[in-house]
Order: C-alpha cells, then sequence, then structure tokens
C-alpha cells in the first residue's frame, strides 16, 4: 500500500522558535501533496497544496510567510512554522497523491510551542 | 465553497452492533474517500467511492452522487472501530474538503 511518513511525530519547542516538519512519500512519487492542521476535537482543515518544483498555494487565511512550504523532490515536501507561538500549536498532517485523486495521510506531527 | 456534513457527530454502540455513518455534501464532487482517524491520529483510507457501492470486510459504502451523500456501514462492530470516521470530498484540484466528523465509540 502508499505510505507517507512524517518527521518528528511530535515537537515541543520554546515561543520564537521555528520548527520544521517533514514529509515524505516512501514508496511513490508524489507531484502533489497537502499540508492540513487539527485542533483537538475539530476536522481537518487544509492550509496548502505543495507542488514538486513549484511554488505552494496557500488556502485563504492561512500566512505564507509564517508556513513555509518546499517541495523539493518527488518525495519530499517540507513545512517550516517560522517564529512559532503558542496558538501554532496543532496537529499536522501531510497528504500525498498517488493515483486517481485518492490522498494517503501521514501519521501527524504533534507541535506544542511553550 | 462546499460544505460537507455529517451525522451522528457522536456514537456509543455496544460491541457487535451494527451502525450507519451518513455524510453530506452540498454540491457536485466528483471524488469522495472515507476515512477513520485512530485514537493516535493516524488517518486511514477507508473507500474511494465517489459513487456506487464498494464492501470490504464488516465495512461498506455507498455513494448516491446525484444526490449528494454517502452512506459508511458498520456491521459487527469492534472496540477496534473506536475513533473518528470523516469522509472528504474535492471537485477539482484534488483539494479534499473534510466533513465534520462522526466520533465513534465501541464499548464491551
Amino acid at each position: 500500500g502508499a505510505v507517507v511518513s512524517q518527521h518528528p511525530s511530535w515537537v515541543i519547542c520554546k515561543s520564537g522558535t521555528s520548527v520544521k516538519i517533514e514529509c515524505r512519500s516512501l514508496d511513490f512519487q508524489a507531484t502533489t501533496m497537502f499540508w492540513y492542521r487539527q485542533f483537538p476535537k475539530q476536522s481537518l482543515m487544509l492550509m496548502a497544496t505543495s507542488n514538486e518544483g513549484s511554488k505552494a498555494t496557500y488556502e485563504q487565511g492561512v500566512e505564507k510567510d509564517k508556513f513555509l512550504i518546499n517541495h523539493a523532490s518527488l518525495t519530499l515536501s517540507t513545512l517550516t512554522v517560522t517564529s512559532a507561538h503558542p496558538e501554532d500549536s496543532s496537529f499536522y498532517i501531510c497528504s500525498a497523491i498517488r493515483q486517481q485523486e485518492t490522498q494517503y495521510f501521514g501519521p501527524g506531527t504533534r507541535l506544542l510551542v511553550l | 465553497g462546499i460544505q460537507v456534513e455529517q451525522s451522528p457527530p457522536d456514537l456509543i454502540l455496544q460491541e457487535g452492533a451494527n451502525s450507519t455513518l451518513r455524510c453530506n455534501f452540498s454540491d457536485s464532487v466528483n471524488n469522495l474517500q472515507w476515512f477513520h482517524q485512530n485514537p493516535w491520529g493516524q488517518l486511514i483510507n477507508l473507500f474511494y467511492i465517489p459513487s456506487g457501492t464498494k464492501q470490504n470486510g464488516r465495512l461498506s459504502a455507498t455513494t448516491v452522487a446525484t444526490e449528494r451523500y454517502s452512506l459508511l456501514y458498520i456491521s459487527s462492530s469492534q472496540t477496534t472501530d473506536s475513533g473518528v470516521y470523516f469522509c472528504a470530498v474535492s471537485r477539482a484540484a484534488s483539494k479534499l474538503t473534510f466533513g465534520t466528523g462522526t466520533r465513534l465509540q465501541v464499548t464491551l
């Protein structure tokens, strides 16, 4: 089956620091990956679409300068939360499209900003 | 944008019981997926079902695209079925819109 990994699985950082989260498609190439955010007991909200070799497309209300996305290869996309603050604490999940529009999701990264 | 509503929001079942989860969406879609989010947060693909009916073990799903709804059936529920079930839809560009979710708890 399609496998998507994320690293790290959880991170605790001080306010003002930057955190990088990696998303990898392990057994397939993904020209498109997505980044979602999920707050406790809520649904997933799409943050941005990451396209290999081009700039990411951000959803309305998502600050592109705060959430930097890089999709340098067909198997790797990174999300950097810059100058993180407590309100950025959340569960960040990536996904990758394999075929027929089916999205496969990574295990998620829990971010806690103190 | 497209609205996706799921019902019921919460469901408690005794082990062995059957259940039906519903997903209503506000506009035509060309992609619909059902997911199970386990207690650790991992989203597990259940079905890719923009139309028609599919079955996989104790789970089955039906999407009636013309009437803008999908149903997920869980038969003979087990405690490992606990978690949150999401449907998600997209119209174009593969951007999924997630539903509100159904939180299922299966008790012994």
